[in-house]
């Protein structure tokens, strides 16, 4: 079966620091992958997703950025946190087939002070 | 562009009683439409999909949805509610004719079941 995890599970950064948190997921190849944040507990917000090694979609610009370095691993990164980047991210994967039901893992809790 | 909405911030209902989520959506051609649910501090769960066939889609936890395309709704219900069923709910939404594969969500409803 599959797998998704990230870690850290929680993390408290100051202001101006740098960012890396990382997704890895077990038991597919080649998965579509996903980076959300959400915001106050409610909406998601699609901030980038990869179809591929390399492959990265940006949806909203901002100070983060996003890697795939391998094919079932998926970083997300900054080189000055803001304030407003506290908030709760989530890695997700889906399948390379059509129906592209995602699957979420456990979320990473930031906050930036 | 695609869209949800979800008209309800929150939702209460007793224990025992049938409960309905709402969901509306905007896309260009057919849906895939999707519900998740989110516990406290947790990522979150797949519920249910409507792709295409039955309107009644029928998923995890005794929760079922309704597609209806001409009001353009997949509302969620469930026909008798638990308190364990208290979480934050999600509805998605991807077009099928689209190379998009990301999913649109919308704003969230909080059920709370009251025992």
């Amino acid at each position: 079966s599959q797998t998704i995890h990230q870690w850290p599970a929680t993390l408290v950064q100051p202001v101006g620091s740098p960012l890396s948190l990382e997704c890895t997921v077990e038991g597919t190849s080649n998965p579509n992958l996903y980076w959300y944040r959400q915001a106050a507990g409610r909406g998601l917000q699609l901030l980038f997703y990869s179809v591929g090694i390399g492959q990265i979609s940006s949806e909203v610009p901002q100070n983060l950025s996003a890697s795939r370095p391998q094919d079932r691993q998926f970083i997300l990164s900054s080189k000055k946190l803001l304030l407003s980047d506290s908030g709760f991210y989530l890695c997700a994967w889906s399948p390379i087939t059509s129906t592209d039901t995602q699957y979420f893992g456990p979320g990473t809790r930031l906050t930036v002070l | 562009a695609q869209s949800v909405a979800q008209p309800e911030d929150q939702v209460n209902v007793a224990e025992g009683n049938p409960l309905t989520v709402k969901c509306t959506y905007s896309v260009s051609g057919n849906p895939y439409l999707f519900w998740y649910v989110q516990y406290p501090n947790r990522g979150l769960q797949f519920l249910l999909k409507y792709i295409t066939g039955d309107n009644l889609v029928k998923g995890s936890y005794g929760f079922e949805a309704e597609f209806n395309k001409s009001q353009t709704s997949f509302h969620l219900k469930k026909p008798s509610a638990l308190v364990s069923d208290s979480a934050l709910y999600f509805c998605a939404v991807r077009a099928l004719d689209t190379g998009r594969r990301a999913l649109t969500f919308g704003s969230g409803t909080r059920l709370q079941v009251q025992p």
